[in-house]
């Protein structure tokens, strides 16, 4: 089975660029998410999307940050302008979510997309 | 609020047990993770705990959780070079958000030949 899929795997821009990063999931899984990881961090949660529909973005910071899921698979997550701040790494993850409460919500991680704001 | 609280290094040597412990604020977490990260690389799921047991055994790893206190730990038991990475202590709740996982810093582990 294939895993969960990201590119680029590294970005460097300059600040009030624009930047973008894709994702495919793994093979029907309905739940993806986006994580910021900040070196010397974990992660922390952007956006949770539940097929194309967005569960939880109450993280992700509006003016400048942007997501979308077209047709409940691939998902891009935008920064437009980068600050310096956003330097990190961006790891997108997918769950099933049809395993339910017997076993957790096991979230499968891309190797992420590490990028670094000049 | 949520909170997930790790030492930040840990430094053994190979062949011994390593042990990583954890903290966690918020009761109502449903479900503790153990995931680990090695350089260039996502993060992968070792093990996870159900909030109502105690101890899981799986292999080399033994977790234990101690509710009342909201104390996690990971055991290693025969640490070898492979197992230097970082380890990320996370919980989860079934609520508003199924799934949203709340990570800790990160330990990093050192296994010394």
């Amino acid at each position: 089975e294939a895993g969960v899929a990201q590119s680029p795997r590294y970005k460097i821009i300059e600040k009030r660029q624009s930047v973008a990063f894709w994702c495919n999931p793994i093979s029907g899984h309905a739940t993806l998410y986006w994580y910021q990881q900040i070196l010397g961090q974990g992660p922390k949660l952007l956006i949770q999307f539940q097929n194309n529909g967005v569960v939880d973005d109450s993280q992700l910071p509006k003016d400048r940050f942007s997501a979308e899921r077209l047709k409940g698979v691939d998902s891009t997550l935008k920064i437009q302008p980068a600050k310096l701040e956003d330097s990190a790494v961006y790891l997108c993850a997918s769950s099933s979510q049809t395993s339910g409460r017997a076993r957790g919500d096991e979230q499968f991680f891309g190797p992420g997309t590490r990028l670094t704001v000049l | 609020g949520e909170d997930v609280e790790q030492s930040l290094f840990l430094s053994v040597r190979e062949g011994d047990s390593s042990v990583i412990n954890c903290t966690y604020t918020d009761s109502s977490s449903t479900y503790l993770y153990w995931y680990k990260q090695e350089p260039g690389a996502g993060l992968q799921l070792l093990t996870y705990i159900f909030s109502n047991m105690d101890m899981k055994q799986d292999q080399r790893l033994t977790v234990l959780l101690n509710k009342k206190d909201k104390h996690l730990s990971l055991r290693i038991a025969d640490t070898q070079t492979g197992d230097s990475a970082i380890y990320f202590c996370a919980e989860s709740f079934y609520g508003g958000s199924q799934g949203n996982l709340i990570f800790g810093k990160g330990t990093k582990l050192s296994v010394k030949p």
